[in-house]
Formats: structure tokens, sequence, C-alpha cells
């Protein structure tokens, strides 16, 4: 059973506009949720990421949205660039050590010039 | 301040063999976790090191252990290869007081044949 689960698969965006990614999970234990951007050929790279008692969190052009309620996060991408174009993964934790991240099954993001 | 650093970054086997991955954290980091990404899916946890023991383990067979050294590297071995283990190997590191907070490498591409 997949414990995070993430949509939509693909997404094409224009230059300029808003990308949303969005992701639903089962356990309520989770209590850390970061998303994950990685690039053709390299790892994983930690963007941005959310603790349940806040409902929203912003940096630069990235902002999380977390609904407790509705065991769903998102990520928006705000005035999304070409540079921006990558594959991203929501992903979940319990705890603050020995963390076992579960992620979603990620998004492949394309901005259009 | 290098980063993660993973090697082989690309390796072919034949079905039935061993093969061994190896992983430098960042620097000041203790914990390393190791990840393994098919093709189009999002990382998936397969074991945790601290203070060379296996931490936490995810669903992954006996097949697959690890290693952590004194100083802090780690080695993933996978015994009996199948076709299905072909993917990207993917090694994190953290400080144990800030698990939350993970750095991937950049990964070992596996291909079995």
């Amino acid at each position: 059973q997949q414990q995070v689960k993430q949509s939509p698969q693909s997404l094409i965006v224009q230059k300029g506009g808003i990308s949303i990614i969005n992701c639903a999970y089962e356990n309520t234990a989770f209590d850390y949720f970061p998303w994950y951007q990685q690039f053709p050929g390299k790892g994983p790279a930690l963007l941005i990421a959310i603790r349940p008692d806040v409902s929203e969190k912003k940096e630069g052009r990235f902002t999380i949205s977390f609904n407790k309620s509705a065991k769903q996060f998102s990520l928006h991408i705000m005035d999304s660039q070409p540079g921006d174009s990558a594959t991203y993964f929501c992903a979940a934790s319990i705890g603050n050590n020995f963390n076992k991240f579960y992620f979603g099954s990620g998004t492949k993001l394309n901005v259009k010039p | 301040d290098a980063g993660v650093t993973q090697s082989p970054t690309h390796l072919i086997k034949t079905r039935g063999q061993q093969v061994t991955l190896r992983c430098s954290p960042k620097s000041g980091h203790d914990t390393v976790s190791w990840y393994q990404q098919a093709l189009g899916q999002g990382p998936q946890f397969i074991f945790q090191y601290y203070e060379e023991e296996e931490r936490q383990r995810g669903n992954f067979p006996d097949r697959f252990s690890g290693h952590q050294f004194p100083n802090y590297s780690s080695e993933l071995n996978v015994n009996a290869l199948l076709l299905g283990d072909s993917a990207l190997y993917l090694c994190a590191s953290s400080y144990y007081s800030s698990g939350n907070t993970i750095y991937f490498g950049e990964g070992s591409w596996l291909t079995v044949v």
C-alpha cells in the first residue's frame, strides 16, 4: 500500500504560470512533509518542508499548503520558469531521528518558454 | 564542503552476481540511509545506519545488506541480483539530532542483465 499518493504524474505549464502538485497521505502519525526536486541524472534535493502545526509555508516562489483534516498537502510554484522543469516528489516521515521517508511517485513538470 | 558522494556512478551486472555500492556522507553527518529508485518512481527506503548499526529497515529482502564504517561511510551490498534490482540507488546522509533534513547523493545506476 502506497503511503503517500501524488498527482498529477506529469504537468505542463506556461512560463509565468502557477504549477500545482498534490499529495495525500493516510498515516496520521506523519509529522514532517518535505518536497524534493530532482533533475535528470541528479539526486533529489530538498526544496521546502512543512510540519502539520501550520497550514502554509512560503519560501520565495514555492509554497506548501497543508490541510490536516483532509490529510492532503500541495506544492505551488508561482511564476514558473523553464529552469523549474524537473521531477518533484512529496514525502512524509515520523519523528525526528532515524527518519524513514515515504515518497510519492513523482510529478514531471515541464515549463514551456 | 563536500556533499554526499557515491561510487560507482554506473555499473552493469549479470543476474545472480553480487554488487557493492559505496557512500561517503556529507561532512559532519553521522547517519546514512539507502534508497532504491526504480525508473519513473519515487525513492523507496531500504535501510538506515547510525553508529555502525542498522537502525531501521524497509520492505527489502535479506539479499540487501549494508555496513557503516567508523568514519560514517557506508556500503550497500546486494546478493543474487535479479533483473528487478535494476534501479538508481541513492544514499542520503543526515545528522542524528536533525534527522528530518537529509541530503542525497547523485546515486549509483545499477543495470542487471
